[in-house]
């Protein structure tokens, strides 16, 4: 069974940084790019990054680019997010989530509040 | 503003059919990029319903089923449930901007 449990988040100051983390079991996840996408409270989807099977390809939104880092550590079958300069505007819920195109399994979440 | 243009709401009562509708531009689905759609249930991760256009994942009901044309897509619903209701987004590829881009959602009510 296919499992992403992502980990890290919290309550963070304006200007501080945060690291998620994402567990992936159930697959090869070496095989696999992945991605980052958030939701902020009552409002949509919003992709926040990705990350080809073997890191060599790195996108992310431009809302993020400079301030975000997306890893991956395919030995510990580990997606990581790393979030440095963070703003009100980035609170929301993280989900990590398998991409091939389209991203058919999502993790349940983890909750990032940036407030002073 | 989102990259794909969805309408803020759809409504309908158990039993009829209802259309979501996915607009987009020549730099995403009009590009040749497919489209895909997502179901989110309150509380709950999106949870993938169609991919590369009108495909199902297993275990999504045949009630379920999508399209695409030009710059659009749509995703419809026959004989609606009341378990239908949730939130549908739908997803694709920016070549502009080198990223995945999802429409800003449509809400479902079952009346």
């Amino acid at each position: 069974e296919v499992q992403l449990v992502e980990s890290g988040g919290g309550l963070v100051k304006p200007g501080g940084s945060l690291r998620l983390s994402c567990a992936a079991s159930g697959f090869t996840f070496s095989s696999y790019s992945m991605n980052w996408v958030r939701q902020a409270p009552g409002k949509g989807l919003e992709w926040v990054s990705s990350i080809s099977s073997s890191s060599s390809y790195i996108y992310y939104a431009d809302s993020v680019k400079g301030r975000f880092t997306i890893s991956r550590d395919n030995a510990k079958n580990s997606l990581y997010l790393q979030m440095n300069s963070l703003r009100a505007e980035d609170t929301a819920v993280y989900y990590c989530a398998r991409y091939s195109g389209y991203s058919d399994y999502w993790g349940q979440g983890t909750l990032v509040t940036v407030s002073s | 503003q989102s990259v794909l243009t969805q309408p803020p709401s759809v409504s309908g009562a158990p039993g009829q059919r209802v259309t979501f509708s996915c607009t987009g531009s020549s730099s995403n689905i009009g590009a040749g990029y497919d489209v895909h759609w997502y179901q989110q249930l309150p509380g709950t991760a999106p949870k993938l319903l169609i991919y590369d256009n009108s495909n199902r994942p297993s275990g999504v009901p045949d009630r379920f089923s999508g399209s695409k044309s030009g710059t659009s897509a749509s995703l419809a619903i026959t004989g609606l449930q009341a378990e239908d209701e949730a939130d549908y987004y739908c997803q694709s590829y920016d070549s502009s901007l080198s990223g995945v881009v999802f429409g800003g959602g449509t809400k479902l009510t079952v009346l």
